[in-house]
């Protein structure tokens, strides 16, 4: 079975200009979540989706990250313009249905911003 | 809120040495408690858990006992290999209260050394 995969392993970008990272869960798996390491900081959740529905986006920085989960599969987040703050590493993770704390992460993007 | 502490790395070691990573928590309800493990390149992996107080969880030789009374959830291992250098990362979750999301600490760098 496959795990969650993460496009684009690496992103370098300058501020001001957009990236959309991509996540794929594991098939089957309802619930989708990202979350933002920055700067060797703690690993913060942004948003959960369950099925193509945003279920809690309170970790969402600012109205610069748009994320989509278009059919309930695969799941984008656009950040837009990029800020130097916005460089990090952004981890998908996702969980069954009923093994809604089992969350299974993917490789993460390293995004810079400069 | 919910809030995970844990002990600054990096931390270095000889191969065969004790490791003990220590990890506190605050969290509003009853949680679960995680360790998660990030190896070099890769995603991050579920290394082991505990649902309850008093509950150990173990794997590849690591174990992490959930202390309720001290709200602690350390890990320890009896004797790290150099394949064990990776960052670890405690984490809690709570089923009612606190969303689906997990709350990390910072992460732990751990250096192996021959």
């Amino acid at each position: 079975e496959a795990g969650v995969t993460q496009f684009p392993s690496h992103s370098v970008i300058e501020k001001g200009q957009t990236v959309t990272l991509r996540c794929d869960p594991i098939s089957g798996h309802d619930n989708l979540y990202w979350y933002r390491r920055v700067m060797g900081k703690e690993i913060k959740f942004l948003l959960h989706f369950v099925k193509e529905s945003k279920q809690d986006e309170s970790g969402m920085p600012n109205n610069r990250f748009l994320a989509e989960r278009t059919g309930g599969t695969y799941s984008t987040l656009k950040v837009q313009p990029a800020e130097l703050e916005d460089s990090g590493v952004y981890f998908c993770a996702s969980s069954s249905r009923t093994g809604i704390y089992e969350q299974y992460f993917g490789p993460g993007t390293r995004l810079t911003v400069t | 809120g919910n809030s995970v502490t844990q002990m600054e790395g990096p931390v270095t070691l000889s191969e065969e040495a004790f490791l003990t990573i220590n990890c506190t928590y605050t969290a509003t309800g009853y949680p679960s408690l995680f360790w998660y493990v990030q190896y070099p390149g890769e995603g991050l992996q579920l290394l082991l858990k505990a649902t309850k107080a008093d509950d150990k969880g173990s794997n590849k030789g690591f174990e992490a006992t959930y202390r309720k009374e001290t709200t602690s959830f350390h890990l320890e291992k009896g004797s790290v290999q150099v394949s064990d250098s990776a960052v670890y990362f405690c984490a809690l979750y709570v089923l009612t209260g606190g969303g689906n999301k997990l709350t990390f600490g910072t992460g732990t760098q751990l250096k192996v050394e021959l």
